[in-house]
């Protein structure tokens, strides 16, 4: 059973600041990596996805990188805002196509 | 586009009533999923269907059921709610055949007295 793990479950930083979440998982025999935002009392967006092949993917201010042999993958967030205040969730597609999600890490960025 | 939605968006429930709660997505997608979100858990996988006509259980499925008629809908149901199905639940929809991007619904908030 994949189990997947997410570090730190809260941050706070000042504005400007990088934001650095790492998510680490049991089982190495993926297809692929998603990060999600996840908004108070919202759905979930998809930031990135990244492939089992990949190692890395980039979008904007967001780069995700995957470690696959050791089972981790940490989002950069370069020059965080203060609407980069979200819950941020790591979720891994297993070989049987189900996503095994972690708890997730809260995010505050002080202005 | 719509994408997908999700109804009711919130329903209070007496214990031991059922309830269904709908999904549709327009985005022809073959897969679609249930997930309930608890504080503390993360989101778990209740429920998935891989194309119309197919479902399959995920990690906690008890206390539910699913149909999956057609590519659209997928509905959750609850044929005799407990307490403990106090949560947030998330449809999501995926294509081809699961393993791209999942996009999710806005989530329904159930809570059963």
């Amino acid at each position: 059973k994949q189990e997947v793990t997410q570090i730190p479950a809260a941050l706070s930083v000042p504005e400007g600041e990088n934001l650095v979440l790492n998510c680490s998982f049991t089982d190495s025999a993926i297809y692929n990596l998603q990060w999600f935002r996840q908004d108070p009392g919202k759905g979930l967006t998809s930031l990135l996805l990244i492939q089992s092949s990949q190692r890395e993917q980039t979008s904007g201010r967001l780069n995700a990188s995957l470690d696959k042999s050791s089972g981790r993958s940490t989002l950069y967030i370069a020059a965080s805002q203060p609407g980069d205040s979200a819950t941020y969730l790591c979720a891994v597609h297993s070989n049987d196509y189900k996503l095994s999600f972690g708890a997730g890490t809260t995010v505050t960025v002080r202005a | 586009t719509a994408g997908i939605t999700q109804a009711p968006t919130s329903q209070i429930l007496a214990a031991g009533r059922s309830m269904t709660l709908r999904c549709t997505q327009d985005m022809r997608h073959n897969a679609m999923y249930w997930y309930r979100q608890d504080l503390g858990l993360g989101l778990r996988l209740i429920h998935y269907s891989n194309t119309a006509g197919t479902t399959g259980k995920g990690e906690v499925p008890d206390g539910y059921s699913v149909s999956r008629a057609n590519t659209d809908d997928f509905p959750l149901t609850l044929a005799s709610a407990v307490p403990s199905q106090t949560s947030v639940y998330f449809c999501a929809s995926s294509d081809p055949g699961g393993a791209d991007t999942q996009y999710f619904g806005p989530g329904t908030r159930l809570t059963v007295l």
